[in-house]
């Protein structure tokens, strides 16, 4: 059973506009979440991360929102960069346990 | 940088044969994983270490063993390979975390993946 989901499979942006990403999970004893970036050909490479204490976290483009009460993750990234267009990946874990990852959104940021 | 790195980019096996997937990292990372990507699938666990000689098993483990001899080696090995392990395969490291968390605290490091095809 997948215990965090991204229901799009893919997204496609405009370059210089916002782009969306989703996550949703299930387990309520998750506290850290992390959103992992995938090139083709290449491993994913972490992005950014939010722990439960936290409702938003942000670096440079890159802001993760955390809504504890809806189970809910976000990722914006403004603005939008062709040079973003990949899979990205939500992942979330419970302490002393593993991660947990999403089935992955492909971002196409169209110039 | 963290760097990890898997021997091999692509792999072609036949069924019924051994296969040896290797992976190192070279940041003195305790904890390694092995993962496989499947479309639709999102990244599924199959077996992790942390600690040399030390392995527990993931969420897909059927199938596959692991050899952890050095610490910053860590090898996933098909018994005996079957099509339904044609994926690509993850291995990540991490270092311990914070906040008590031996293993889980801080963020994956992933190698480039390997794709093995089984026909």
């Amino acid at each position: 059973d997948q215990q965090v989901k991204q229901n799009s499979p893919s997204l496609s942006v405009q370059e210089g506009r916002i782009s969306i990403l989703n996550c949703d999970y299930t387990n309520s004893m998750f506290d850290y979440f992390l959103w992992y970036k995938k090139y083709p050909a290449e491993g994913p490479t972490f992005l950014i991360s939010i722990s439960s204490i936290k409702d938003k976290n942000e670096d440079g483009r890159f802001t993760v929102f955390l809504n504890k009460s809806a189970k809910h993750l976000s990722l914006h990234i403004v603005p939008s960069q062709p040079g973003d267009s990949a899979v990205y990946f939500c992942a979330a874990h419970s302490t002393g346990n593993q991660f947990y990852f999403g089935t992955g959104t492909s971002l196409t940021v169209i110039p | 940088d963290v760097k990890v790195t898997q021997s091999s980019r692509y792999l072609v096996k036949r069924t019924g044969e051994k296969v040896f997937l290797e992976c190192v990292q070279d940041m003195d990372h305790e904890n390694m994983f092995w993962y496989r990507q499947d479309p639709g699938l999102g990244l599924r666990l199959i077996y992790f270490s942390y600690d040399v000689k030390m392995k527990e098993k993931g969420d897909i483990p059927e199938g596959y063993s692991v050899s952890r001899e050095k610490k910053e080696r860590f090898s996933l090995i098909l018994e005996s390979a079957s099509t339904n392990q044609t994926s690509m395969y993850l291995c990540a490291s991490s270092s311990y975390g914070t906040g008590g968390s031996r293993l889980w605290n801080s963020p994956l490091h992933f190698g480039n993946g390997t794709r093995l095809t089984v026909t």
